[in-house]
C-alpha cells in the first residue's frame, strides 16, 4: 500500500459480465502491473505497462485487458472469456530506473457467481 | 521461461521453533526479493539480495543469496505468532521482469 489503492475490496459479478478493478497509485511511479492469486498459488502477471500508453501481455492474459491512459491509472477488465475468473487480483507499481521491488495494493477478491 | 521453485509449501511450526524456506531458479538471478503476505493480506517488500553468496540480518531473520545466484533462503530463528503468513522469493532473471515463487504457507502453534 501506501499511495496504491484497488477498490472495491470485495466484488460480485454474475457470470458473463465484464467487470472492472480500479488500480490508482500516487506514487509517480512508471510501471504498473496486475497480478492473479489462486488459493495456495503464488502470483501470476497478467499484464503490465511500463509508460503511458504502453502494455505488454503477461503470463495469463487470455481474457483480461487492460489500458494506461493516465500514469496514475491502470485499470483491469475481466472479459467473460476468462473461464475461471474467481481470484484475488492484485495490483503493483514501481518507478523505473531503480530495482525492481514492487509496491502491492490492497487487492481486490473477485467472486463470479 | 524463468522458473523459480519454492518448497515447502506449508510449513506448521510450534512457537519458538526454527523456520526455513527455500527458493531455486532455473537461470542465474540479477537480484533476488522476498516478500511477505499475512493472511487476507497483500504482500509487502521485506529485502532484496543482489550479491553472490551475500547474508542479510532483520532481527530474527537470516536472508542468504547462493553463490551462483540461482538459490536463496529465508530462515526465521524462534518463531512468533507475528510471523505466520505467506513468504515469497520473487527472482529477477537480468533484463526481466519479476518472477514470483509459489510461497510458503507459515503457521505457527502457540
Amino acid at each position: 500500500d501506501g499511495g496504491i489503492t484497488q477498490s472495491p475490496k470485495y466484488l460480485f459479478r454474475k457470470e458473463g459480465q465484464n467487470v472492472t478493478l480500479s488500480c490508482e497509485q500516487n506514487l509517480n511511479h512508471d510501471a504498473m502491473y496486475w497480478y492473479r492469486q489462486d488459493p495456495g498459488q503464488g502470483l501470476r502477471l497478467i499484464y503490465y505497462s511500463q509508460i503511458v500508453n504502453d502494455f505488454q501481455k503477461g503470463d495469463i492474459a487470455e481474457g483480461y485487458s487492460v489500458s494506461r491512459e493516465k500514469k496514475e491509472s491502470f485499470p483491469l477488465t475481466v472479459t467473460s472469456a476468462q473461464k475461471n475468473p474467481t481470484a484475488f487480483y492484485l495490483c503493483a507499481s514501481r518507478t523505473t530506473g531503480t530495482t525492481d521491488t514492487q509496491y502491492f495494493g490492497p487487492g481486490t477478491r473477485l467472486t463470479v457467481l | 521461461g524463468q522458473q523459480v521453485m519454492q518448497i515447502p509449501q506449508y510449513q506448521h511450526v510450534q512457537e519458538g521453533e526454527d523456520f526455513t524456506t527455500y527458493c531455486n531458479s532455473s537461470t542465474t538471478l540479477s537480484n533476488i526479493q522476498w516478500y511477505k503476505q499475512r493472511p487476507g493480506g497483500h504482500p509487502v517488500f521485506l529485502i532484496q539480495l543482489v550479491k553472490s553468496g551475500e547474508v542479510k540480518k532483520q532481527k530474527r531473520l537470516t536472508f542468504q543469496f547462493g553463490e551462483a545466484k540461482k538459490n536463496s533462503s529465508l530462515h526465521i530463528t524462534a518463531t512468533q505468532t507475528t510471523d505466520v503468513g505467506t513468504y515469497f522469493c520473487a527472482g529477477v532473471e537480468y533484463g526481466n521482469k519479476l518472477v514470483f515463487g509459489a510461497g510458503t504457507i507459515l503457521r505457527v502453534k502457540s
